[in-house]
């Protein structure tokens, strides 16, 4: 069984369009996260989330709005979509914050054409 | 802001020898440090957190050491191999902030 998930693996959209990424773990964990790795390879944290409280909301355009309806799933819209949007998005859940090792999903790769 | 710096974005070493992988940063205070493994194509793995107050941690071939004096951490694989070819990130975190570093990719050279 796959721990973390995400769905689509690939995107690829036109400029202005809006689109949503969705995430599920099945590890009983409370903290899922949005992580962004660009060209770069470069991994940033985008959103962390507790109990389906927001924790963690690094500076992020607005455009970007996590969702999450229960503690096993974390949604991740993005309005209007830009070039610059293009990257892998990975979702990731944890026992807890801080400490806990973090179980990564397989990543979204996102293309804005 | 905090900065996260891990040595050459890429190291090659011969089969056999001891790869060792730096993270160095400045402007933070970890509470705790974390390292894991990232694969083409795939999300990271987690492989080994080590404390603040820990000077060093190791499972298996893997050993990582924690000097917050020097605001660094090593990461060394003994006896590489091919298979550990990948990209090691460094990730650190304190309260609810985590933040990843650069990330060094690995070719083990049989």
């Amino acid at each position: 069984d796959t721990a973390v998930s995400q769905t689509p693996k690939y995107l690829v959209t036109q400029m202005g369009n809006d689109k949503s990424i969705k995430c599920e773990q099945n590890l009983g964990h409370d903290t899922m996260y949005w992580y962004k790795q660009d060209s770069k390879k470069f991994l940033k944290i985008m959103f962390s989330y507790n109990n389906k409280e927001l924790i963690i909301n690094e500076t992020v355009p607005n455009r970007f709005s996590p969702k999450s309806p229960d503690k096993a799933h974390l949604n991740l819209h993005i309005n209007s979509l830009e070039l610059g949007d293009s990257a892998v998005y990975f979702c990731a859940s944890s026992h807890g914050q801080g400490l806990g090792e973090q179980f990564f999903g397989p990543g979204t790769r996102l293309t804005v054409l | 802001s905090q900065k996260i710096e891990q040595n050459s974005e890429a190291l090659n070493i011969q089969e056999g020898k001891t790869a060792t992988l730096t993270c160095n940063y400045t402007n933070y205070s970890p509470a705790y440090l974390q390292w894991y493994r990232q694969d083409p194509g795939r999300g990271p793995v987690f492989l080994l957190l080590i404390r603040e107050n820990e000077k060093e941690k190791r499972k298996e071939r893997l050993k990582v050491t924690f000097d917050t004096t020097l605001k660094q951490s090593l990461f060394h694989i003994t006896a590489s191999q091919p298979a550990d070819s990948a990209t090691y990130l460094c990730a650190l975190g304190s309260g609810n902030q985590f933040y990843f570093g650069t990330g060094t990719s690995l070719t083990v050279i049989p």
